[in-house]
């Protein structure tokens, strides 16, 4: 069975600070990642997304992740975040064989608070 | 407006009644799901439906019920309300050409809180 593990429940930092929110995933096919942010009382929306090619992913707002196949990880990063960046991040998983339905498993979240 | 949208935002209800929340999204998307996130859980699957009058369970189905008697709405109840099922719920839609590569869209969410 699949599952995602987000390794930090929250991450506090500086304003102008780079940030890395770490994520890891076990599944036995292979699989499509994805990072959704969600902003206060407002639903998910995605970040970005690795299928194939490139392990280095570029996504929205400055956000980057990389895939990593021998460590299970697909960590996500910003070299300089800002308060607006103040969010929820939600790491998930698709498998690509075993499920005819591409649901989304999701890590626990991790809350990125961003201090001025 | 297009997009997916959930009613009621907020609720609140006594234990053992029933609760309906209401899904709507104006894409024809084919697959439809409903989350529930809880903290340090996540979101879990609570079920999902791959085109109408079709639906199958996820992570989390007890105690809730669904039905799809059309694309364009997915409605959860909760048949007889309990504490546990206090949380935040959410709607997601996708096309079906785009389920394992695509965007999951997401309603705003319903807050649920059952005393």
């Amino acid at each position: 069975a699949q599952s995602v593990t987000q390794l930090d429940s929250q991450v506090p930092v500086f304003e102008e600070a780079p940030v890395e929110l770490r994520c890891n995933y076990s599944s036995s096919v292979s699989v499509y990642l994805f990072w959704y942010v969600q902003y206060p009382n407002q639903g998910l929306q995605l970040l970005l997304k690795y299928l194939s090619g490139s392990t280095l992913v570029k996504g929205i707002n400055g956000f980057e992740a990389e895939f990593n196949k021998s460590q299970t990880s697909f960590h996500l990063r910003k070299p300089s975040v800002h308060i607006s960046d103040t969010a929820e991040y939600f790491c998930a998983v698709s498998d690509r064989g075993s499920s005819n339905t591409g649901k989304l498993i999701f890590g626990q979240g991790t809350t990125l608070q961003v201090k001025p | 407006d297009a997009g997916i949208t959930q009613s009621p935002r907020y609720k609140i209800t006594e234990t053992g009644r029933q609760v309906t929340l209401m899904c709507h999204q104006t894409w024809s998307h084919s697959y439809m799901f409903w989350y529930r996130q809880d903290l340090g859980h996540g979101l879990r699957l609570i079920y999902y439906s791959a085109a109408a009058d079709i639906t199958d369970k996820g992570e989390v189905p007890d105690g809730y019920v669904v039905s799809r008697s059309k694309t364009e709405n997915f409605p959860l109840t909760l048949e007889s309300a309990t504490r546990s099922q206090t949380s935040v719920y959410f709607c997601a839609s996708i096309h079906s050409a785009d389920r394992y590569t695509g965007e999951l869209f997401f309603g705003e969410g319903s807050r649920l809180t059952v005393l």
